[in-house]
């Protein structure tokens, strides 16, 4: 079984400011990967960043970084010099096996707006 | 490469009647999986095919139903439309093995169907 929980629903940041949206799962899978997905209002999910259970370091992309602590199981999202076009949905999100293939478990997710 | 073609982008029906989504890999990929967004259960994965079959099914009503052609192209269907149907349907492609899920699954930018 598996479960992600983002806890918070909505969030806010001033543009050029740093957030940290927070995400925390439970999986049975012995190795596995976390991601971050971006919904904008184009409806598309992009991934933004990706984790590997196994790997300690943590992953950045660009202005985007995670800060995963295993033991915890916790993975949450820093974004840093926020910017409008940050503005959207995200979900964490981490593949489950079963019945022979992977599907994504997501969070409810957490609405980011980012105040000019 | 092209990205993850959905259509068409937005559907409205009536209730009884039934619904056919259209979902365009990114070429290679052998992997289609379906989900449906809702504000309320957030994102659920609905089934998914591998190379023709499908390997996986959540926890939908038999009124749900895929299929997936030899080029990967894949369809969903619903049969005899609920008010509760209503909902973003996405559609992820990926290579569907193994350590190649560790880059994540592509979406396309779905299809809003509302039921009326």
């Amino acid at each position: 079984a598996q479960t992600v929980t983002q806890s918070q629903p909505e969030m806010s940041v001033q543009e050029a400011e740093t957030v940290t949206l927070s995400c925390t799962y439970d999986t049975s899978e012995s190795n596995y990967y976390l991601f971050w997905y971006k919904q904008p209002p184009s409806r598309q999910m992009i991934l933004v960043i990706r984790q590997e259970a196994y790997k300690q370091q943590n992953a950045t992309e660009n202005r985007f970084s995670v800060n995963f602590q295993k033991a915890a199981k916790s993975f949450s999202l820093k974004i840093s010099d926020s910017q409008l076009g940050d503005t959207a949905m995200y979900f964490c999100a981490s593949p489950y096996s079963g019945a022979g293939s992977y599907q994504l478990t997501f969070g409810k997710g957490t609405k980011l707006s980012v105040i000019p | 490469k092209a990205g993850v073609t959905q259509t068409p982008r937005y559907l409205i029906k009536t209730r009884g009647q039934q619904v056919t989504l259209s979902c365009s890999p990114i070429s290679g990929h052998r992997s289609v999986s379906w989900y449906q967004q809702t504000p309320g259960q957030g994102l659920q994965f609905l089934f998914e095919y591998f190379s023709e079959t499908q390997r996986n099914k959540g926890n939908f009503p038999g009124r749900f139903s895929g299929r997936q052609f030899s080029n990967s192209r894949s369809e969903m269907n619903v049969s005899t439309l609920e008010l509760g149907d209503s909902a973003l349907y996405l559609c992820a492609s990926s290579s569907g093995q193994g350590p190649a899920l560790s880059y994540g699954y592509t979406f396309g930018s779905g299809t809003r169907l509302t039921v009326v």
